[in-house]
Formats: structure tokens, C-alpha cells, sequence
């Protein structure tokens, strides 16, 4: 059964500081990870998709890696501010055509 | 396009209720999944619909729980009889190919539901 852990669980940098968000999973057979954004009382907002065939990933700020055969994704957030405050969850998607999602990282970007 | 629409946001219910979550997808997609979020087990998959027919409900944790989509359009999760460990964010999302495939998967905004 997949397993996917997040470290650390929280996070809290001054403001305009670059961040590495870790995240691990058990089973290497994977098709492709996802890292998502959940604001407070909201659902979740997709922010990178890596295929299993692809290393990395960009959009702006952010940079998402993925080193399948260790099974480690980061994604690095540069230059953060108070707007990335928000919980940064991981998930994978294997055979079964689900998704299976770590437990979040809460990051507080301070002013 | 509005997004992953679900209904109601927030509802509040007594232990022993009928609880219907609704949830319309995006238009065009042919994959809807319900997930459950809780403190502490985090995101689950519940169930999962292709082209309206239920794939996957190995996650559905019991037999209270029972989910249909009657068309492309619609789909919903009923809770009978709800218990206060039902309570949770339950949430809808839709994508065109299942995700695994590199279609990116949309959430809804969940619905927030307590049982008292």
C-alpha cells in the first residue's frame, strides 16, 4: 500500500525567504505527483504535475522535483511572501488510478 | 467554466439523519472522485465514478455510505443514518482522463459536515 509522508508538518519563514517542502512515498510505481495548495476553508488547488517520466516542473515562483527511484519529490518555493500561507500537500497517483495523499505541510510566510 | 461545484457548503445534522452531499463536475470530465479530509487521517479516497459507472468504492467505509451519479452532470454521497464520526469535509473532484495519465484533477470547495 502507498504511503506518502510530508516533512516538516509546519513551516514558518520571514518573509522573501526560499523553502524547500519535502515529500516521500513507498512505492516507486507511480504515474505521475502532484503538489496542490489548500487555503483555509477551501478545497484544493493543483500547482505542478510531474509525469513519472519527468524530473522537474516550473510555474513562477515555484519548482517541483521528483527523483522517482528514491522516492522523493520537493517542491522549492523562491522568494516566498505572506501569499504562499497556506497547507502544501503532496499526492501520487499509481495503477489504481487514485490518488494518495500525504498528510500537508502548513507554511506561514511572515511579513 | 464554474469549477467543481458541491452543495451544501456547511451543514450541521442531528446522529440518526439522512445526509445528502451534491456535487456537479466540470463539464467534459468524465472522472469524479469523493474524497473525505479529516485531522486524522487526512485526504481519503472514497469512491470513484467513470463515465457515471462506479470503479472504484473500496474506500466507502461502510454500508451507511452509498454514492450515485445519475449523469455526467451530477453526483451525490449519502450518509444514512450519520453518526458525529461521519463528521468531515467531504469533498468532490472531476478530471478528463483519472489523473493518472497527466489530466490535473479539480477540487471542489468541499462540503463542511458536522453531526451532532
Amino acid at each position: 500500500k502507498q504511503e506518502v509522508t510530508q516533512i516538516p508538518a509546519a513551516l514558518s519563514v520571514p518573509e522573501g525567504e526560499n523553502l524547500v517542502l519535502n515529500c516521500s512515498f513507498t512505492d516507486s510505481a507511480i504515474y505521475n505527483l502532484q503538489w496542490f495548495r489548500q487555503d483555509p476553508g477551501k478545497g484544493l488547488t493543483s500547482l505542478l504535475l510531474i509525469q513519472s517520466s519527468q524530473r522537474e516542473q516550473t510555474s513562477g515562483r515555484l519548482n517541483a522535483s521528483l527523483d522517482k527511484s528514491s522516492g522523493r519529490s520537493t517542491l522549492y518555493i523562491a522568494a516566498s511572501q505572506p501569499g504562499d500561507s497556506a497547507t502544501y500537500l503532496c499526492a501520487v497517483s499509481g495503477s489504481a488510478r487514485q490518488l494518495t495523499f500525504g498528510s500537508g505541510t502548513q507554511l506561514t510566510v511572515l511579513p | 467554466d464554474a469549477g467543481v461545484i458541491q452543495s451544501p457548503r456547511h451543514e450541521v445534522t442531528e446522529m440518526g439523519q439522512e445526509v445528502t452531499l451534491r456535487c456537479k463536475p466540470i463539464s467534459g470530465h468524465d472522472y469524479l472522485f469523493w474524497y473525505r479530509q479529516t485531522m486524522m487521517r487526512g485526504l481519503e479516497l472514497l469512491i470513484y465514478f467513470n463515465n457515471n459507472v462506479p470503479i472504484d468504492d473500496s474506500g466507502m467505509p461502510e454500508d451507511r455510505f452509498s454514492a450515485k451519479m445519475p449523469n455526467a452532470s451530477f453526483s451525490t454521497l449519502k450518509i444514512q443514518p450519520s453518526e458525529p464520526r461521519d463528521s468531515a469535509v467531504y469533498f468532490c473532484a472531476s478530471s478528463l482522463v483519472g489523473g493518472y495519465s497527466g489530466n490535473t484533477i479539480y477540487f471542489g470547495e468541499g462540503s463542511w459536515l458536522t453531526v451532532v
